[in-house]
C-alpha cells in the first residue's frame, strides 16, 4: 500500500459539533502532518508527529486538537470551529530520513465546511 | 528566516515551447528543494527533489545556491502538463517544509 488515505472526503459541520477527520498510512513513514489549505493558496502547516510524538504545533488554535494512536494513524479532532475554518486539510507522511528533509506523501484531503 | 518565492501565478504557454517556472528562496541552512505538482482532481505529489538530480516527465531544476534559486524547466510543454506546481523547501534535519504561493501552467495547444 503506497497511498495515504482520509475520511472522509467531504464533511459538513456546525460550529457547536465535534467530528474528527481521519489519516492512515501503511509505507511505514515515521512522520505525518495535517495541513491547512485554503482555496488557491498553498498548504499552510498545523501539526506534524514523528515516532508518534507531537513535535510541531504551528500555534493552531485549540478548537483543533490532533492525535496520533499509532505509527499508521493519525486523527485530527474538532470543536467549536468557525466558518473561517472551512477549507480542505491535507494529511501527509514522510519517511524522516535523518539528517535531511524529505518527500512527504499527501493524501486527497477532506473539504471541510464550518456552517 | 525560511521563505520561498514563486513570483509567477499564471504562466500559459504554447505546447511545444519551453517552460521555465521559477523559484527563489531563502534560508540560512543548507536546504532540501522540492517540486510538488497538482493536477486536476489529484492529490498533492513530488515532482521533483533537487538531490534526486533526476528528470521527471522531461522537467528538470537545478538548485543555483548563489542566486538561491531552483527553477523548473522543460524544452517542450504539454498539455498534460497543465496543473498547479509548487516551490517546496524542508531544511536539513528538520520537519518543516515551506511551500511557495505556487504557480499555475496553462498549456495552450
Amino acid at each position: 500500500d503506497t497511498e495515504v488515505t482520509q475520511t472522509p472526503k467531504h464533511l459538513v459541520m456546525g460550529m457547536t459539533n465535534k467530528k474528527s477527520l481521519k489519516c492512515e498510512q501503511h509505507m511505514g513513514h515515521r512522520a505525518m502532518y495535517w495541513y491547512k489549505q485554503k482555496a488557491k493558496k498553498p498548504p499552510e502547516l498545523m501539526f506534524v508527529y514523528s515516532y508518534e510524538k507531537l513535535s510541531i504545533n504551528e500555534s493552531v488554535p485549540s478548537r483543533f486538537s490532533p492525535e496520533c494512536p499509532n505509527s499508521s494513524l493519525l486523527n485530527l479532532h474538532l470543536h467549536a470551529l468557525q466558518p473561517e475554518d472551512s477549507a480542505l486539510y491535507l494529511c501527509a507522511s514522510s519517511h524522516r530520513d535523518r539528517g535531511r528533509g524529505d518527500t512527504q506523501y499527501f493524501g486527497p484531503g477532506t473539504r471541510l465546511t464550518v456552517l | 528566516a525560511q521563505r520561498v518565492t514563486q513570483p509567477e501565478k499564471l504562466l500559459s504557454v504554447f505546447k511545444g515551447a519551453p517552460v521555465e517556472l521559477k523559484c527563489n528562496y531563502s534560508y540560512s541552512g543548507s536546504p532540501e528543494l522540492f517540486w510538488y505538482v497538482q493536477y486536476s482532481r489529484q492529490r498533492l505529489q513530488l515532482l521533483l527533489r533537487h538531490i534526486s538530480r533526476e528528470s521527471i516527465k522531461g522537467f528538470t531544476a537545478d538548485l543555483n545556491k548563489g542566486e538561491t534559486s531552483f527553477h523548473l524547466k522543460k524544452p517542450f510543454a504539454q498539455e498534460e502538463d497543465s496543473a498547479m506546481y509548487y516551490c517546496a523547501l524542508s531544511g536539513a534535519g528538520g520537519f518543516k517544509t515551506i511551500f511557495g504561493a505556487g504557480t499555475r501552467l496553462f498549456v495552450k495547444a
